[in-house]
């Protein structure tokens, strides 16, 4: 199985354009995140959604919004980049109930971007 | 709030020394999981061990094993035999369920193993 697949791998970006980045997952998998990941910082929380038709906000959720319209699809929309949204970007996944060998969260490859 | 503090932003020793990397977290949670993930240059996110709050049995998945001290919220991993291969960034990171799962990390070790 493929897992997560996020989309694109890197992009150039103008500052004030708009964006979304792609994620995909075919786990059937109840829980979805999206991090950026900064150096020094670590994976910092922006949106995550528990299950589809709902979501939330993490730590860091200004400037970017998300849908969860079906269990497997998670974009993340960036409405005007600025520069400070430089950052990798992680999709990620886990299922919600169950054992613990469910807890597991599955990640994708990252997204490069870059704001100019 | 809940939060993951990783106090060692480097760690460098030689192949085959034994090395520890700490993380301490904060949560009002009494149900939660924790985990240690691998990044290596790829990028590419692996999970390493992970540890049940209510067991008080440490993880161990061969040469990596945790310290999980639940009253004192540490949660420390220790790679023995260290190899090459073990050079990466490592996160510390605990899920909840508070009405809604999520998953902190922490800001990251980047350990180097040296030959």
């Amino acid at each position: 199985t493929a897992g997560i697949t996020q989309a694109p791998t890197s992009q150039i970006l103008a500052a004030g354009r708009s964006m979304t980045l792609r994620c995909t997952q075919d786990m059937r998998h109840n829980a979805m995140y999206w991090y950026r990941q900064d150096l020094g910082l670590g994976l910092r929380l922006i949106h995550y959604s528990n299950t589809a038709g709902t979501t939330g906000k993490g730590e860091v959720p200004d400037g970017y919004s998300v849908s969860r319209a079906n269990t497997d699809d998670f974009p993340l929309t960036l409405a005007s980049a600025v520069p400070s949204q430089t950052s990798v970007y992680f999709c990620a996944s886990s299922d919600r109930q169950g054992a613990i060998r469910n807890t597991e969260a599955f990640f994708g490859q990252g997204t490069r971007l870059t704001v100019v | 709030a809940q939060t993951v503090t990783q106090s060692q932003p480097e760690m460098s020793v030689q192949e085959a020394e034994t090395v520890t990397l700490s993380c301490t977290y904060d949560t009002s949670e009494s149900n939660y999981y924790l985990f240690w993930y691998k990044q290596p240059p790829s990028r590419q996110m692996i999970l390493v061990i992970r540890q049940e709050a209510y067991k008080q049995q440490n993880a161990t998945e061969n040469r990596f094993s945790v310290n999980f001290q639940k009253a004192a919220k540490s949660f420390s991993l220790k790679i023995s035999d260290s190899q090459l291969g073990d050079t990466a960034m490592y996160f510390c990171a605990f899920m909840i369920w508070q009405g809604a799962q999520k998953l902190v990390f922490g800001q990251g070790t980047r350990l180097t193993i040296n030959p």
